[in-house]
């Protein structure tokens, strides 16, 4: 089974670096998926890792930590429209989700 | 429009109807989903496809019935809604295994009774 866990809420400063941790415990395990949701929305992928650390994509990066069952999600030069949930996956087509960390950007 | 689309978007039914939402994808990806999301639980996995004619289940599945006879299309029926059904509905898809849901629709909110 899988059991996934991230913090419920944060909130960063507008142009700040924002760091999104989530933790898992899974068999199975294929890939780690990180998704942005805006309130209302459907989800949006924005990157994954099957291997050990960290996938550089803009402003975004995620990191992977199998042994420690540990990944994060670095926003960095946070903008106002970056204030979404994002969701934390992980598994192989058999997915599981957190329940997401509610991110408020504040000027 | 390409993409993925989802019918309705928003539906009002009665405890013990039957219910079909629909999901479109146009690019021929062979994996599809049904997700179901609701507060305090986030995306729960109903149902995943690799390809028409194969499907099973995911992690709650009880109460919905899903057959993919073509490639771009994944009904998801519910055959008597209860209230425990109110939910968001999200449909998905992916090229390959790679990443499980790397397309989501936009989604039906389902209101039962």
């Amino acid at each position: 089974g899988q059991n996934i866990d991230q913090p419920t809420e944060m909130t960063a400063t507008e142009g700040a670096i924002v760091q999104i941790n989530c933790t898992y415990q899974t068999s199975g395990f294929n890939g780690l998926f990180w998704y942005q949701q805006h309130a209302g929305e459907a989800p949006t992928f924005l990157s994954y890792n099957v291997l050990d650390g960290l996938e550089e994509k803009g402003r975004f990066s995620s990191f992977l930590s199998r042994s420690k069952g540990y990944s994060y999600l670095l926003l960095k030069e946070l903008q106002m429209k970056d204030s979404a949930s994002y969701l934390c996956s992980g598994g192989y087509q058999k997915v599981t989700f957190g329940t997401g960390t509610k991110l408020q950007v504040i000027p | 429009d390409a993409g993925i689309t989802q019918s309705p978007r928003y539906k009002i039914t009665e405890t013990g109807r039957q219910v079909t939402l629909m999901c479109h994808q146009t690019w021929s990806h062979s994996y599809m989903f049904w997700y179901r999301q609701d507060l305090g639980h986030g995306l729960r996995l109903i149902y995943y496809s690799a390809a028409a004619d194969i499907t099973d289940k995911g992690e709650v599945p009880d109460g919905y019935v899903v057959y993919r006879s073509k490639t771009e299309n994944v009904p998801l029926s519910l055959e008597s809604a209860t209230r425990s059904q109110t939910s968001v509905y999200f449909c998905a898809s992916s090229v390959g295994e790679e990443v499980p849901s790397e397309f989501f629709g936009p989604g039906t909110r389902l209101t039962v009774l």
